[in-house]
């Protein structure tokens, strides 16, 4: 089985802080996402990245960077964390391009910006 | 622009009865569907996808979705439910461009209930 792991199940934060959410996945993935997800809004796509140092923008990229060193990593930063990125942010990795590869999520980190 | 629209935010049956959760998207070409099911405090797990053939999709747990080209619809259903199907289900869907994004494209999401 896939194994998509999130450093951190929960992570409380200040305003302005860098906070650097980590996710290592086990198969050796080409393509990994971070997508945030809120109530009501379901998942949107802040980030992907198809490889490694490679970073494409997804539908919410403002406040967010990426950064991906090694292939199994995959790691999302806010610069300066702000109350309105307090969410649920899901990791996930999907084998390679092709359009009908499925993703495999992690559990989520719940952050809450104080 | 690729959108989906899941009627319903929450959806309650009875258990053993018939779970229908619906699923309409938009998109310019040909899509890649799929159903993902969230159970609390966990991540997304597949519980089944249409790329291309046939229309009629059987995934895990017993649960089925038929793409309707004509309708843009992919309903996810379940003949009888039971109480382990409690949970967030979403819908999303992937356009692609032989190169181009895979990101996924997702529902707001409905939570099922299941009433005793």
């Amino acid at each position: 089985d896939v194994k998509v792991t999130q450093s951190s199940r929960y992570l409380v934060k200040r305003t302005g802080e860098k906070v650097f959410l980590e996710c290592v996945q086990d198969m050796d993935h080409e393509n990994m996402f971070w997508y945030r997800q809120d109530p009501g809004l379901g998942l949107r796509l802040i980030y992907f990245s198809y490889d490694v140092k490679m970073k494409e923008k997804g539908d919410i990229p403002e406040g967010y960077s990426v950064s991906r060193e090694k292939k199994e990593r995959f790691s999302l930063i806010l610069e300066s964390a702000s109350t309105n990125q307090t969410s649920m942010y899901l990791c996930a990795s999907s084998i390679y391009r092709g359009v009908n590869q499925p993703q495999h999520f992690g559990d989520g980190t719940r952050l809450s910006i104080l | 622009a690729q959108s989906v629209t899941q009627l319903g935010s929450h959806v309650s049956v009875s258990e053993g009865a018939l779970v229908l959760l619906r699923c309409n998207y938009s998109s310019s070409v040909p899509p890649y569907l799929f159903w993902y099911v969230q159970y609390p405090n966990q991540g997304l797990q597949l519980l089944l996808k249409y790329t291309t053939g046939a229309t009629l999709v059987k995934g895990i747990n017993g649960f089925e979705a038929e793409f309707k080209k004509s309708e843009t619809s992919f309903h996810l259903t379940k003949p009888s439910a039971h109480m382990s199907d409690a949970a967030e289900y979403f819908c999303a869907v992937s356009e692609g461009s032989g190169g181009g994004a895979d990101g996924l494209t997702f529902g707001k999401g409905t939570h099922l209930i299941i009433q005793p």
